[in-house]
């Protein structure tokens, strides 16, 4: 079965500075990567997906990266803010399949 | 719009004790889940619900049972608590199956002495 692997497992970074979040995947199936966050005592939230047709994606301050070929994918956070402290999940799955995988956890924290 | 309620929010019980974690989805999707978070572990399915009437086992599906008791309600049950299963319990909802883009609840913290 799949495996995702999250690296680091927290993370401290200054404020405005940017922050990289790595995760592997071993199934070559896989096709569909979401990133998920989850604040203190709140269920994760969707934050921003993608799928293997894609590179990357961007959703203003928050970009995912893809490469394949290497089985890995990044979340990239710039110009951090106080607000973006919470712990980040990523996932894959491949699509039509109910498996989702997480992989298990970074808790960033953003120093003000 | 209340999106995913979950209850209770919090729940101790006893080895062998029962209970049902209730969930209910006001967006009108077709598919809900349950899943487990345990520390250093991630999030890991229980059971799932593609569509009003059918379940099914997701990678952890011992001790556990769930129901689909309409399109909005996806119900957990433990029939006999094990020490095992403190956890905290999300329940998820998606309009797209698959797992894909879930709206989860705010969770259950479930202790078993």
């Amino acid at each position: 079965g799949e495996n995702v692997e999250q690296h680091p497992s927290t993370l401290s970074v200054q404020e405005g500075d940017s922050a990289v979040i790595k995760c592997t995947y071993s199934d070559s199936a896989s096709n569909y990567f979401p990133w998920y966050k989850q604040e203190l005592g709140k269920g994760p939230q969707l934050i921003i997906d993608i799928r293997s047709n894609v590179g990357e994606k961007k959703d203003q301050r928050i970009a995912v990266t893809l490469n394949k070929t290497a089985k890995h994918f990044s979340l990239h956070i710039t110009e951090t803010q106080p607000e973006d402290s919470a712990v980040y999940f990523c996932a894959a799955s491949n699509f039509g399949n109910e498996k989702l995988t997480f992989g298990t956890g970074t808790r960033l924290t953003i120093i003000p | 719009n209340a999106g995913v309620t979950q209850t209770p929010k919090f729940q101790v019980l006893k080895t062998g004790q029962s209970m049902t974690l209730q969930c209910a989805q006001d967006m009108n999707h077709n598919s809900m889940y349950w899943y487990r978070q345990d520390p250093g572990m991630g999030l890991r399915l229980i059971y799932y619900s593609a569509s009003e009437g059918t379940t099914d086992k997701g990678e952890v599906p011992n001790g556990y049972n769930v129901s689909r008791l309409n399109k909005r309600e996806f119900s957990l049950r433990l029939e006999s608590a094990a020490p095992s299963q403190t956890s905290v319990y999300f329940c998820a909802s998606s309009d797209q199956g698959s797992n894909e883009k879930l709206f989860f609840g705010s969770g259950t913290q479930l202790s078993v002495l």
